[in-house]
């Protein structure tokens, strides 16, 4: 088990291009989350996956934003049109859905997006 | 609603002295608490997790937290800090419903630790 790995570990694009980051979770993890967090604040819920199906979106990932995860195992997340203000660290966790919760997730080391 | 409130951003205690980082949560539903640290440089690692078993829960590195039902509090705990604890500190409150889960991470707690 080599925990969870995130790709690429850094990112610096122009405005308005587009940019997409790929997570591996833990194999038999069956939930994988996105997270943003930005200098000096907790991580900030994205969006959600229960296997394939995405469950839940926050009102922080605008339509510029789209994660899929298209065979229940790695999870791609893009971001369309990208502004100075989408610069952040970009997290994907994993965890095991079964029992009573709750859920521990485990963290990949993120994606540092600039955007210049 | 839930919510998590970090009551100090930043926290500078001397070696060998004992470390307090205080948290406070509200919710609707019987939440999930948890801590996790983040060292400069590195990815979040689960500290401890509060699972109703037991209110005082002990993790990793000496770390424990108490779960005050009455106070809505999960204060983390360590008798004795140590030069590598410095590190930012991140209290958690999972809430799972139907087929839902909402995860709210507090602001944060940076932990100095003085020679």
């Amino acid at each position: 088990d080599t925990g969870v790995s995130q790709d690429p570990r850094h990112k610096i694009t122009k405005r308005g291009q587009n940019v997409t980051f790929r997570c591996d979770p833990i194999s038999e993890h069956n939930r994988l989350y996105w997270y943003r967090q930005t200098l000096g604040q907790g991580p900030e819920f994205l969006t959600y996956f229960q296997n394939e199906a995405q469950l839940e979106k926050s009102r922080l990932l605008s339509d510029r934003f789209s994660a899929e995860r298209p065979k229940g195992s790695f999870s791609t997340l893009e971001i369309q049109r990208t502004e100075q203000g989408d610069s952040a660290m970009y997290l994907c966790a994993s965890s095991l859905v079964q029992g009573t919760p709750p859920y521990e997730q485990y963290f990949g080391p993120g994606t540092r997006l600039t955007v210049t | 609603a839930q919510s998590v409130t970090q009551l100090d951003s930043h926290v500078s205690v001397s070696e060998g002295t004992p470390v307090l980082l205080r948290c406070n949560y509200s919710s609707s539903y019987s939440p999930s608490l948890f801590w996790y640290v983040q060292h400069p440089n590195k990815g979040l690692q689960l500290l401890l997790k509060y699972t109703s078993a037991a209110t005082l829960v002990k993790g990793i590195n000496g770390f424990e937290a108490e779960f005050k039902k009455s106070e809505t509090s999960f204060h983390l705990t360590k008798p004795s800090a140590h030069m590598s604890d410095a590190a930012e500190y991140f209290c958690v409150v999972s809430v799972t419903y139907s087929s839902a889960s909402k995860i709210i991470f507090g602001s944060g707690t940076r932990l100095s630790i003085r020679p």
